[in-house]
């Protein structure tokens, strides 16, 4: 099975700053037939379900704001918040489904 | 309004069963690969089962000969029975749906329920 593994587990941002958190995966999650990379990243806040964010490792969602990001191929991906706002404290995942479908440990984001 | 709603939810001891239902609103579960996934307190998101449109079932090892996903498309409700529950199965569980387009499955979640809580515990 891939193993997906997130860094850091947790940080602490002031408002407006930039978030950057890593997803790495034990092999390539790129579909050779259609050379896309098969990650997606999901965002839970406390007490919800996860919410789909990005997919193809940077399409956003419809409806998610553009201060998020998603980069990266093969075995190493990025989600970023451009600018940190309040409503953005959660926990965030990342998922390849190149391979069944594994997701990563989580990150904690909370305002420093 | 689109939506997925588990049910099934309990305490129970260890070597128990218990029944998972997930009602689906405004679109057909025997259309979409339908699937479980698990988190337990405080930890992230585990795979369980997924159900494909044309039935085929998969599980993950940690589940395998325990659990098993189907559906009954006249309710459009997926299930998943869990039989010799263990403590470590303990978790919230959540029923997510595939996002998809005119080819297929695109193999990435885009609609979640809120979940249900199984508490395995003597």
């Amino acid at each position: 099975d891939i193993v997906v593994t997130q860094s850091p587990d947790s940080l602490a941002v002031s408002l407006g700053e930039r978030v950057t958190i890593n997803c790495k995966s034990s092999q390539s999650v790129v579909y050779s037939s259609n050379n896309k990379n098969y990650l997606a990243w999901y965002q839970q806040k406390p007490g919800q379900p996860p919410k789909l964010l990005m997919y193809w490792a940077s399409t956003r969602e419809s409806g998610v704001p553009d201060r998020f990001s998603g980069s990266g191929s093969g075995t190493d991906f990025t989600l970023t918040i451009s600018s940190l706002q309040a409503e953005d404290v959660a926990v965030y995942h990342c998922q390849q489904y190149s391979s069944t479908r594994t997701f990563g440990q989580g990150t904690k984001v909370e305002i420093k | 309004e689109v939506q997925l709603v588990e049910s099934g939810g309990g305490l129970i001891q260890p070597g128990g069963s218990l029944r998972l239902s997930c009602a689906a609103s405004d679109f057909s579960v025997s259309n979409n690969y339908m699937s479980w996934v698990r988190q337990a307190p405080g930890k992230g998101l585990e795979w369980v089962s997924v159900i494909y449109a044309g039935g085929s079932t998969y599980y993950a090892d940690s589940v395998k000969g325990r659990f098993t996903i189907y559906r009954d498309n006249s309710k459009n409700t997926v299930y998943l029975q869990m039989n010799s529950l263990r403590v470590q199965d303990t978790a919230v569980y959540y029923c997510a749906r595939d996002a998809r387009d005119s080819s297929g499955s695109l193999w990435h979640f885009d609609l979640w329920g809120r979940g249900t809580l199984v508490t395995v515990s003597s």
